[in-house]
C-alpha cells in the first residue's frame, strides 16, 4: 500500500471548517483513500473513503486531486467532539488485502 | 446493534501469566481483525481472519501470541507467557468483505498492563 504523509497536528476554531491534508504521491490507480479518526481512549472510527471522485457523507467531505497524489478531508462545521487523531490510509480494496496500515495521523484540536 | 464487543476492558496481570482477550464481532460480518496500540509503535495489525480462517498473521510479534476464531461470533487473542512489553491497548475490529464499502468497525479495546 502507498505511504501517506500528514501534518502531526492542527488547530481549528469551533464552528469553522477543518481541512486536513494528506499526501500520497505514490498511490497507484486502483488504490483507495480512506480516512479514520480516533477519539481519545476509543477505537478508530471510519469516516469516508474515495477512489477518484470527491465524496461526501453525513460526517465529512473528501476532496481528491485530479492526479490523486493528495487529498483533503473537510469537516464542514467542526465541534469540540471532533477533537481526535485523523488517519489517512491508502489501500487496495480486494480480498487478501483488507488490512489497514495506520500511520501517525494528524492530531486535530478544536478550539472553543 | 451492540457493535464489536471486547472483554475484559481492563486487564492487569503479572509477568509470566497467561492472558486471554476476547472479541465478539458484529453479527453478519465475515472479517475480524486484532490490532495493538502503544505510544511507541502506534496502531499495528496483528492478525486478521476471513470466514474464520487466518489470512494474514505477519503482524503477530512472536510465538507467545496466538489467535483463534472457532466460529463467526467469537475470537480470542492469547499471550502466554505475558511480558511487560506486551502492555498496550488491544483492539478488535470486524467488517463485511463484499461489494461496496469495506469499513472496519472497532471495539472499545482492552487495556492490558503486565507488571
Amino acid at each position: 500500500d502507498a505511504k501517506t504523509t500528514q501534518p502531526p497536528s492542527m488547530d481549528c476554531a469551533e464552528g469553522r471548517a477543518a481541512n486536513l491534508p494528506c499526501n500520497h504521491s505514490t498511490i497507484s490507480g486502483n488504490e483507495y483513500v480512506y480516512w479514520y479518526r480516533q477519539i481519545h481512549s476509543q477505537g478508530p472510527q471510519y469516516i469516508i473513503h474515495g477512489l477518484k471522485n470527491n465524496e461526501t457523507n453525513e460526517m465529512a467531505s473528501l476532496i481528491i486531486t485530479e492526479d490523486r497524489k493528495s487529498s483533503t478531508l473537510i469537516l464542514p462545521h467542526a465541534t469540540l467532539r471532533d477533537t481526535a487523531v485523523y488517519y489517512c490510509i491508502v489501500r487496495l480494496d480486494n480480498f487478501g488485502n483488507e488490512k489497514l496500515t495506520f500511520g501517525t495521523g494528524t492530531r486535530l484540536t478544536i478550539i472553543p | 446493534d451492540a457493535g464489536v464487543i471486547q472483554s475484559p476492558r481492563h486487564e492487569v496481570t503479572e509477568m509470566g501469566q497467561e492472558v486471554t482477550l476476547r472479541c465478539k464481532p458484529i453479527s453478519g460480518h465475515n472479517s475480524l481483525f486484532w490490532y495493538r496500540q502503544t505510544m511507541m509503535r502506534g496502531l499495528e495489525l496483528l492478525i486478521y481472519f476471513n470466514n474464520n480462517v487466518p489470512i494474514d498473521d505477519s503482524g503477530m510479534p512472536e510465538d507467545r501470541f496466538s489467535a483463534k476464531m472457532p466460529n463467526a461470533s467469537f475470537s480470542t487473542l492469547k499471550i502466554q507467557p505475558s511480558e511487560p512489553r506486551d502492555s498496550a491497548v488491544y483492539f478488535c475490529a470486524s467488517s463485511f468483505l463484499g461489494l461496496g464499502v469495506n469499513e472496519q468497525y472497532f471495539g472499545p479495546g482492552t487495556r492490558l498492563t503486565v507488571t
